[in-house]
């Protein structure tokens, strides 16, 4: 158990609509990532926060956004949802940038 | 963006065996990390090298920091059939940049 909790666990909706994903981060860690993994692929850096400020923006869609709460949880909202946004979205978060650690992710299903 | 070229992309190996897998890139790295991804989970930090020609291990495994910072290596000895999953190389190029990870070595162990 890496303490990285992300709810929920699967999620199953229609193209068009719009899904809010969770992560609750380490103990003591400031910073949340968000990445994206289809299929056979690698993770997709998606974006960074830090201390509930963006930090780093990578692949992200201008259709997804994310923010940080002061309690440090972070959400990941996907809007005007496609076929191909169907993936594993996974939550890391680490107090270094070195070393990350992953929460168990959600596996989202656009229909 | 960056890449990691990460192969071989499967290997099929008998318990027992030994397995190395590499990983490559065109731009010099400050960290590489090694994580272990299970179906339906999320990566799990195996190894993390921070200096460039570092060896280091953790239990079976062993990884090094290639010596001119643009690949490392990742060694598991006496395979067993826990080993099963996908092995996934990342790195930093410099301190402030995501993480970049490569595509994967999917390892089956045939006990």
């Amino acid at each position: 158990d890496s303490g990285v909790t992300q709810t929920p666990k699967h999620l199953i909706t229609a193209t068009g609509q719009r899904v809010t994903l969770r992560c609750s981060p380490r103990s003591g860690d400031l910073s949340v990532y968000w990445y994206q993994q289809s299929l056979d692929q690698g993770l997709q850096f998606l974006i960074q926060y830090y201390n509930g400020e963006e930090r780093a923006k990578g692949n992200i869609l201008e259709r997804f956004s994310a923010q940080q709460f002061p309690d440090l949880h972070s959400e990941l909202n996907l809007s005007s949802l496609e076929l191909g946004d169907s993936a594993l979205y996974f939550c890391a978060s680490s107090t270094s940038i070195d070393t990350q650690y992953f929460g168990p992710g959600t596996r989202l299903t656009v229909l | 963006g960056q890449q990691l070229n990460q192969s071989p992309q499967s290997m099929f190996i008998q318990e027992g065996e030994d397995v190395s897998m590499n990983c490559t890139s065109s731009s010099i790295f400050n960290t590489w990390l090694w994580y272990k991804q299970d179906p339906g989970e999320g990566p799990v930090l195996l190894i993390a090298l921070y200096k460039a020609g570092e060896l280091t291990s953790n239990g079976r495994l062993t990884a090094q920091f290639g010596i001119t910072r643009k690949d490392s290596f990742l060694n598991i000895s006496a395979s067993i059939p826990s080993d099963v999953g996908i092995y996934f190389c990342a790195g930093h190029i410099s301190g402030n940049t995501p993480l970049v990870f490569g595509k994967g070595t999917r390892l089956s162990v045939i006990a």
